[in-house]
């Protein structure tokens, strides 16, 4: 494998199931990201970690859950979501001692909560 | 309140021509801007950077303009070719590992 992988592809929940997304990143970085991209809008910046550290929470609701075990694995942990958290969720990875550097995008997690 | 705006949600150019997306940004903190391009089921990729201490970045087909007095940012495609065909989407950052996107341009090249 190599760059950016997400599982599952695509993902249909309902809104009292517990659920978590993975990623994982082939590309020696130490810093990751998730990201919501909702229908007409801009991706938006949930979470980042930074040498496994949680340095950036969107003011993201609690029934999503970040967890970093180490630098090439991140996991969003979903429960009791609602319809309007469907959406496409994108992980990426960069190296994040270079100060501002490219982000390497996964292919996302499509999302659907009925 | 959207701090990087792209105007044209979508553009369409003939094949060989150049494409121009166009981006704009209201936070003067930032200091390092992106363009990535994504295809149907596939995740952003990376296409060309700049910094706010230039004004130009070329890459082969791909050219990046910043205009810091204007708050405006363009990426120029030339010639177009068909599988330039993507949405494009301007980023823009004021550090600390962070990205503000723009909601997006659909770029169609006709043949």
């Amino acid at each position: 494998e190599t760059g950016v992988t997400q599982t599952p592809r695509h993902l249909v929940m309902g809104m009292t199931n517990k659920k978590s997304l993975k990623c994982e990143q082939h590309l020696g970085h130490n810093a990751m990201y998730w990201y919501k991209q909702s229908a007409k809008k801009p991706l938006e910046l949930m979470f980042v970690y930074s040498l496994e550290e949680r340095v950036e929470n969107n003011s993201v609701p609690s029934r999503f859950s970040p967890e970093c075990p180490n630098s090439s694995h991140l996991f969003l942990h979903l429960h009791t979501l609602q319809p309007e958290d469907s959406a496409l969720y994108l992980c990426a990875s960069s190296q994040g001692d270079r100060g501002v550097s490219e982000q390497y995008f996964g292919p996302g997690t499509r999302l659907t909560v009925t | 309140d959207q701090q990087v705006k792209q105007n044209s949600p979508s553009l369409s150019v003939q094949e060989g021509r150049i494409s121009i997306l166009n981006c704009d940004y209201t936070n003067s903190m930032f200091d390092y801007f992106l363009w990535y391009k994504k295809y149907p089921a596939e995740g952003p990729t990376f296409l060309i950077s700049i910094s706010s201490i230039k004004d130009k970045n070329e890459d082969g087909r791909f050219t990046v303009f910043l205009n810091k007095s204007a708050k405006h940012l363009s990426l120029h495609i030339v010639p177009s070719q068909p599988g330039d065909s993507a949405v494009y989407f301007c980023a823009a950052s004021p550090g600390a590992q962070k990205l503000v996107f723009g909601q997006g341009t659909r770029l169609t090249i006709n043949p």
